[in-house]
């Protein structure tokens, strides 16, 4: 069985530019959620969609979006990026929004 | 407010017995879960408690007292690949898993 996938797994952005990542939850999996980590502390929650509509969203700003697919798989946008954007970004999927989740391995965003 | 605190690092020896603990104040709670990290890696699931207790695990145990806004998670017969950040994380209302910054944890011979 696979896990959660995200790609890609690293990439470098100047700012001011655009970026897209991609996640696919497990199979069976209804619910993703979006986690910004920067280095040395825990994950910090962006969004959650379950069956294609956003269920919740952290503090962070307008230039985060995200959606979510009718096969259940999500994008997470960041336009006008900024230094400070860089991080680990995790995609989790659970069965239910309130079940246990499972991390995919993240997107490695570096901002120059 | 939301609140998660747990110490920064802790060591311990191989074959020891660890306990790392979690307090917590949240506008919601729909269980708390504990996962471990190791260095350039996803978070991976350690455990999971919903009710007041402990809940036991192979060589992990992980304890929950919701009137306290309290929980630990001890792990016995420590190897030195139990080094890694132990994450403590709050279901909020069904919706975010709300993280403490982490508990990293040393294992020396």
């Amino acid at each position: 069985d696979a896990g959660v996938t995200q790609s890609p797994t690293h990439l470098i952005k100047t700012r001011g530019q655009h970026v897209t990542l991609r996640c696919s939850p497990i199979s069976g999996h209804k619910s993703v959620s979006w986690y910004q980590q920067v280095l040395g502390q825990g994950p910090q929650f962006i969004f959650q969609y379950y069956e294609k509509e956003e269920r919740g969203r952290g503090n962070f700003p307008d230039r985060f979006s995200a959606r979510q697919f009718p096969n259940y798989s999500s994008e997470l946008n960041v336009n006008a990026l900024l230094l400070g954007d860089s991080a680990l970004y995790l995609c989790a999927s659970s069965f239910q929004g309130s079940t246990e989740a499972f991390f995919g391995q993240g997107t490695r965003l570096t901002v120059v | 407010g939301q609140n998660i605190d747990q110490p920064t690092e802790m060591t311990a020896t191989e074959g020891a017995i660890v306990q790392i603990n979690c307090t917590y104040q949240t506008s919601g709670f729909n269980g708390l879960f504990w996962y471990q990290q190791h260095a350039g890696e996803a978070p991976t699931f350690l455990s999971y408690n919903v009710l007041d207790g402990l809940e036991e695990k192979g060589r992990f145990s992980s304890f929950l007292s919701r009137s306290k806004g309290y929980s630990y998670l001890l792990l016995k017969e420590l190897q030195m690949k139990d080094s890694a950040s132990y994450l403590c994380a709050v279901n909020q209302a069904g919706t975010a898993l709300i993280f403490g910054k982490g508990t990293t944890l040393s294992v020396s011979s």
